[in-house]
């Protein structure tokens, strides 16, 4: 799977778009980018994920660059719950995707 | 819709004894996962199943570990005798169709062997 580079931490003001960058410039023609979330004590959370279209669900928005080497996540109206640990994901479709490899992820904090 | 459910949530227990975890998939999903979340190595996928079958047990520490799936809606991981380095979190997940779609974690059970 190929590498992604995030920012250790980022803090957004309450109520306003939080923007997750993720890097992953060694990407290749048949991974997905998925989006997961860990808040303390719990398991991960599924965001969202995409091959090379824009996606948007009721969490978030995920932008694909077109070259594909980098991606972000948009929180569109951040809250307090959603303060966590945000991991960015490559993943290759058929049998070596089934493990998830998390990297050390972005600590959003989101402030009042 | 209820989510992946884990039990117990917590387990502290001694070493030697045998220790069983529990899991309980998303109705109507194929394929479940175990993992095990530590600070030292972060996230590692021990087995998955798929269609109740075990496919990839190579993440599997040694033989002291076993899980089975004996129906679509249940699987155990047992460890047998518990060691002090298996305290971890314990995740289950659970996907449905194809290796694309996402997998869902359940809350996970903290596991503590003295």
């Amino acid at each position: 799977d190929a590498k992604t580079t995030q920012p250790t931490s980022m803090d957004c003001a309450e109520g306003r778009a939080a923007n997750l960058p993720c890097n992953h410039s060694t990407i290749s023609g048949n991974e997905y980018v998925y989006w997961y979330r860990q808040i303390h004590s719990q398991g991960p959370q599924y965001i969202i994920h995409g091959l090379k279209n824009n996606e948007t669900n009721e969490m978030a928005s995920l932008i694909i660059t077109e070259d594909r080497k980098s991606s972000t996540l948009i929180l569109p109206h951040a809250t307090l719950r959603d303060t966590a640990v945000y991991y960015c994901i490559v993943r290759a479709s058929g049998n070596a995707g089934n493990m998830l490899t998390f990297g050390g992820g972005t600590r959003l904090m989101v402030k009042p | 819709d209820a989510g992946v459910i884990q039990s117990p949530r917590h387990e502290v227990t001694e070493m030697g004894q045998e220790v069983t975890l529990r899991c309980k998939p998303i109705s109507g999903h194929n394929s479940l996962f175990w993992y095990r979340q530590t600070m030292m190595r972060g996230l590692e996928l021990l087995i998955y199943f798929n269609n109740n079958v075990p496919i990839d047990d190579s993440g599997m520490p040694e033989d002291r570990f076993s899980a089975k799936m004996p129906n679509a809606s249940f699987s155990t991981l047992k460890i047998q005798p518990s060691e002090p380095r298996d305290s971890a979190v314990y995740f289950c997940a659970s996907r449905q169709g194809a290796f694309n779609q996402p997998q869902h974690f359940g809350d996970g059970t903290r596991l503590s062997i003295l």
